[in-house]
């Protein structure tokens, strides 16, 4: 049992546009804005891709948005494309030692 | 380029050690405090350990505590996982992360390692 709450999985039309829910406690999410999203392709490591709730790292595409709405956190991937068909995670600092961050159970996104 | 690589892991039998090793480039590793994240088979992602960049301060998941130790030598760029009375539920692949932070940002991973798998089984 994932500490933050994600749908299993999501699917879209190419040039579509999708949202990923993120929905964890007043502990977590709810208490500050250091949360992140992570694309992660079959086999491969994660790879950072919104940090800070709505920021995106350099070279990560503005396709790519994030939000926050009290204890839930959002990714909007926009304009799908057949290369985002992967799992997203989300995480959160939590504010205390232990558990010092806590990650979604992960979405997986098919694009049809 | 920040580059993380992650070696140690392995086959090993309940009850058993392992020590994991991340060797860390392209960036000040003394600077930077360091996280241990796994991910078993299939699943999600688990926060396993933190260790700040002196190693002044160490965090573990409650699920680990007293079981694992994290370490890391600055001089060689390295952080350290040291794995002692394994479980099956330990099974996962293991990525060591740079944790980034200034006064206003807070990243707990902006950059993983491949990993690098660690298989508890009789």
């Amino acid at each position: 049992q994932s500490a933050l709450t994600q749908p299993a999985s999501v699917s879209g039309s190419p040039g579509q546009s999708i949202t990923i829910s993120c929905t964890g406690t007043i502990n977590d999410i709810g208490r500050h804005d250091y949360v992140c999203w992570y694309q992660q392709h079959p086999g491969k490591a994660p790879h950072l891709i919104i940090y800070d709730v709505n920021n995106r790292p350099s070279g990560v595409s503005s396709r790519f948005s994030g939000s926050k709405s009290g204890n839930t956190a959002s990714l909007t991937i926009s304009g799908l494309q057949a290369a985002d068909e992967a799992n997203y995670f989300c995480s959160s600092l939590t504010g205390s030692t232990t558990p010092y961050v806590v990650f979604g159970g992960g979405t997986s996104l098919t694009v049809l | 380029e920040v580059q993380l690589e992650e070696s140690g892991g392995g086959l090993v039998q309940p009850g058993g050690s392992l020590r994991l090793s991340c060797a860390a480039s392209g960036f000040s590793f003394s600077n930077y405090n360091m996280n241990w994240v796994r991910q078993a088979p299939g699943k999600g992602l688990e926060w396993v350990a933190y260790i700040s960049s002196s190693s002044s301060n160490i965090y573990y998941a409650d699920s680990v505590r007293g079981r694992f130790t994290i370490s890391r030598d600055n001089g060689q760029n390295s952080l350290y996982l040291q794995m002692n009375s394994l479980k099956d539920e330990d099974t996962a692949v293991y990525y060591c992360t740079r944790d980034f932070e200034t006064m206003t940002t807070r990243i707990p991973a902006d950059y993983w390692g491949q990993g690098t798998l660690v298989t508890v089984s009789s």
